[in-house]
């Protein structure tokens, strides 16, 4: 068990650009969640899979943010057109839903949009 | 829907000083709660729970939480604050309808701790 881990770190990148995160959960869980933190707040949900389908998106999902779980294993998370308020961290959490009740969270990706 | 509210942004108080953190909640359904952890360019760590039964929950590390039902509240409570102790922290809920659910945050508030 390492954790969860989330790739990049940190992303800069200009108006306009298309990014993509990358989230490799807890193997065993069955159950991966993105959040969006912004300076001073708390998390907000985004979205969550369960195994490979996503089954509840956040109205702050926006059609140029897209997320996958192919394989029910790692997820992605893109954006198109980057805005500057998409600036934000952007987390991962997975947890073994039905068996547990923590949500084990990922170090989070920095965005910064130009 | 469910909704957090952590009273305080912020809370400076010094070593060895006893801290309380605020959380009242609002949800029309049963609700788990948590309150979290994060530390200086840190992902969140979980710092308690409660789920059900007893209504004061502790962690290791000297933290406790009452969970109030009338009151809608959550309260995170420690008796004897260390400079370690500071950090941000975040009160959540999810609400149980038929299974577990997203986790909804409060703003968080910022433990400062002085020597």
């Amino acid at each position: 068990d390492t954790g969860v881990s989330q790739n990049p770190r940190h992303k800069i990148t200009k108006r306009g650009q298309n990014v993509t995160f990358r989230c490799d959960p807890i193997s065993e869980h069955n159950r991966l969640y993105w959040y969006r933190q912004t300076l001073g707040q708390g998390p907000e949900f985004l979205t969550y899979f369960q195994n490979e389908a996503q089954l509840e998106k956040s109205r702050l999902l926006s059609d140029r943010f897209s997320a996958e779980r192919p394989k029910g294993s790692f997820s992605t998370l893109e954006i198109q057109r980057t805005e500057q308020g998409d600036s934000a961290m952007y987390l991962c959490a997975s947890i073994d839903a039905g068996t547990d009740y923590e949500q084990y969270f990922g170090p989070g990706t920095r965005l910064t949009v130009t | 829907a469910q909704s957090v509210t952590q009273l305080d942004s912020q809370v400076p108080v010094f070593e060895e000083a006893p801290v309380e953190l605020r959380c009242n909640y609002s949800s029309s359904v049963s609700v788990y709660l948590f309150w979290y952890v994060q530390y200086p360019n840190q992902g969140l760590q979980l710092l308690l729970k409660y789920l059900s039964g007893s209504t004061l929950v502790e962690s290791i590390n000297g933290f406790e939480a009452e969970f109030n039902k009338s009151q809608t509240s959550f309260h995170l409570r420690k008796p004897s604050v260390h400079i370690s102790d500071t950090a941000e922290y975040f009160c959540a809920v999810s609400g149980f309808s038929g299974g577990y659910n997203k986790l909804i945050f409060g703003a968080g508030t910022r433990l400062a701790v002085h020597p």
